[in-house]
């Protein structure tokens, strides 16, 4: 089976500080691997995804998460947040050629002015 | 991209009363659609996969004769709480894939949060 650990619950930094939300998988097969986010009271909404190829892949919107197959992870960063990005952030895995998507906790990103 | 949408956003109802929540594709067909439950400050559980003319797959510990599932068409999945109780009280999320190439994207739906007295 499949697992996501998203390490921090919460992380806090100021407007324009970079940010890291780190997230570690499990899995004895290969996955593909998704970072989705989820406004408040609204439903999730992907926002980057590693399928093959280049283990960098980045958002329109300035976000970048690096595949690292060694250590099981594949964590987000953005150079500069914005007060725009506070969200709930969740790390998801998926087995290669089915649909099902196994969630992580959830990291609530807080964007202080 | 493409949109499914939820029905009723939100619902408030008397304990020991049936709950019926509606997910659609808006413009793409789905045989299959999932149904996720999502406690206040928590992740997303996956309760159950919705077969469009077969019965629902429920994962684990999920009561079928209380959440039960029902893919009328390819547009439309309804997840009905029965004999709702407060414990029920949750957000509920569903998510289409978008068939095409080898991965089938999901999109979500913006949520229904139900409110159990």
């Amino acid at each position: 089976a499949q697992s996501v650990t998203q390490l921090d619950s919460q992380v806090p930094v100021f407007e324009e500080a970079p940010v890291e939300l780190r997230c570690n998988y499990s899995s004895s097969v290969s996955v593909y691997l998704f970072w989705y986010v989820q406004y408040p009271n609204q439903g999730l909404q992907l926002l980057l995804k590693y399928l093959s190829g280049s283990t960098l892949v980045e958002s329109i919107n300035g976000f970048e998460a690096e595949f690292n197959k060694s250590q099981t992870s594949f964590h987000l960063r953005k150079p500069s947040v914005h007060i725009s990005d506070t969200a709930e952030y969740f790390c998801a895995v998926s087995i290669q050629g089915a649909q099902k998507l196994v969630f992580g906790q959830g990291t609530r990103l807080t964007i202080n002015p | 991209g493409a949109v499914v949408s939820q029905h009723p956003s939100w619902v408030i109802c008397k304990s020991g009363t049936s709950v019926k929540i509606e997910c659609r594709s808006l413009d793409f067909q789905a045989t299959t659609m999932f149904w996720y439950r999502q406690f206040p400050k928590q992740s997303l559980m996956l309760m159950a996969t919705s077969n469009e003319g077969s019965k629902a797959t429920y994962e684990q510990g999920v009561e079928k004769d209380k959440f039960l599932i029902n893919h009328a068409s390819l547009t439309l999945s309804t997840l009905t709480v029965t004999s709702a109780h407060p414990e029920d009280s949750s957000f509920y999320i569903c998510s289409a894939p978008l068939a095409g190439g080898r991965y089938n994207e999901q999109f979500f739906g913006p949520g229904t949060r139900l409110t159990v007295l």
